[in-house]
């Protein structure tokens, strides 16, 4: 069975300031892994896709990498924002199905 | 509708009492997707429809969960018998297609059972 796990469950940052969040995955056969964006009341806006068959993509301020042989990714955020401030979730495609296995989310808060 | 509007947003029920959560997904994304939410949670995959059929129903907790999509749009999820640990927002989502990764979320209905 698939599971995602993200680290760290909370970030709490100064504006300006570069980051990394951290996401696992136990099972390294995926299709795609999506990184989402969730701000509180609201529903989940997708951030960047990328494909199995992809090391990174990148939008704007954002790149995100994957390793599919050690089963992890990152989502590097460059120059925060207090904008940035929400929830970043994790979510992988196994392929073969439609369900999308999420971790648990690190709650980003960024300082002005 | 511009994106996908999810009814109530909020819902407060009694435990035993009967709901139902409804989900208009945007015009002519023919997959559906219901996710449930519980606090400090990642989403948990209920159910997916593409069109009218449910395709995969793996993630139905127990047999108090039933969703239908009669017409291939609008979709509700059903709760019969609620329970205190039901209580989540339940999200869903749709796409263009099956296999499109182009995902757009509601905002979700905010389940609470007392």
């Amino acid at each position: 069975k698939q599971e995602v796990t993200q680290i760290p469950a909370a970030l709490s940052v100064p504006e300006g300031e570069n980051l990394v969040l951290n996401c696992s995955f136990t099972d390294s056969a995926i299709y795609n892994l999506q990184w989402f964006r969730q701000d509180p009341g609201k529903g989940l806006t997708s951030l960047l896709l990328i494909q199995s068959s992809q090391r990174e993509q990148t939008s704007g301020r954002l790149n995100a990498s994957l390793d599919k042989s050690s089963g992890r990714s990152t989502l590097y955020i460059a120059a925060s924002q207090p904008g940035d401030s929400a929830t970043y979730l994790c979510a992988v495609d196994q392929g073969g199905s439609e369900k999308l296995v999420f971790g648990k989310g690190t709650k980003l808060t960024v300082n002005p | 509708g511009a994106g996908v509007s999810q009814t109530p947003s909020n819902k407060v029920t009694e435990k035993g009492k009967y709901v139902e959560l409804r989900c208009d997904p945007i015009s002519g994304h023919t997959a559906l997707y219901w996710y449930r939410q519980s606090l400090g949670q990642g989403p948990e995959f209920l159910i997916y429809f593409q069109g009218t059929g449910a395709a995969d129903d793996s993630g139905l907790p127990n047999d108090r969960f039933f969703a239908v999509r009669p017409e291939g749009s609008v979709s509700t999820l059903k709760i019969q018998r609620t329970e205190r640990g039901d209580s989540a927002v339940y999200l869903c989502a749709s796409s263009l297609t099956a296999g499109n990764v182009g995902y757009t979320f509601g905002s979700g209905t905010r389940l609470t059972v007392v």
